[in-house]
């Protein structure tokens, strides 16, 4: 079965510097996609970044970046020079392909993230 | 485009009392789903849709009924609320044949209190 591992309730970091927010994921199938999204204090869950199990590169999004490590099942988001709207709660998300159809979005347990001036 | 519309935005029930979660997309898109977001537990799938007529269970589907009669809408319904179901509720709908790539659309979630 799927799963997300989200391993860090919580982290900070001073603003201006770049933070590592952690990501496993188990799956089975050899077609997935995974996601980061953010959601503010306010509580709409916004997308920012995606990366695909097939592609070569490693996703990036202006300051967003994700560190995909497919052996070692891994899907770290990198956030550089951080702000203080980057204070947020993150979920990591997959989904699997199975049979070509869309299937079940799966998130982790989520970081919270805390920027200090 | 309003996106994925969830109405209502809070809602206080008292146990037993029923009610309807609404979500409305009018992107078009074949898939939809429900989840809960409990603290320290994330977001948790309740049920899904890939399309009008078919529906099924998620990690979470018990006290919980959908139907999907139209690919617009994805009505969540409590059939007798419990404390249990005190949490946010968040609709969300994704095009399902254009490639996984494509994100999922989340609505504005709905705080629900039972009491």
């Amino acid at each position: 079965a799927q799963k997300i591992t989200q391993t860090q309730p919580g982290m900070f970091v001073q603003e201006k510097e770049a933070v590592t927010l952690d990501c496993t994921y188990d799956t089975s199938d050899p077609s997935y996609g995974l996601f980061w999204y953010k959601q503010p204090s306010s509580g709409e869950m916004i997308f920012l970044i995606y990366q695909g199990s097939y592609d070569q590169q490693n996703a990036t999004e202006g300051r967003y970046s994700l560190n995909f490590q497919k052996a070692r099942k891994s899907a770290n988001l990198v956030i550089s020079a951080s702000q203080l709207g980057d204070s947020a709660m993150y979920f990591c998300a997959m989904r699997e392909m199975r049979g070509g159809a869309t299937n079940k979005l799966i998130f982790g347990t989520g970081t919270l993230l805390a920027v200090q001036p | 485009n309003a996106g994925v519309t969830q109405t209502p935005k809070f809602q206080v029930l008292k146990t037993g009392q029923s009610m309807t979660l609404q979500c409305a997309q009018d992107m078009n898109h074949e898939y939809m789903s429900w989840y809960r977001q409990d603290p320290g537990m994330g977001l948790r799938l309740i049920h899904y849709s890939v399309g009008a007529g078919i529906t099924d269970q998620g990690e979470v589907p018990n006290g919980y009924n959908v139907s999907r009669s139209t690919t617009e809408d994805f009505p969540l319904r409590l059939l007798s609320a419990a404390p249990s179901q005190t949490s946010v509720y968040f609709c969300a709908s994704s095009y399902s044949n254009k490639g996984y790539g494509y994100g999922y659309t989340f609505g504005s979630g709905t705080r629900l209190t039972v009491v």
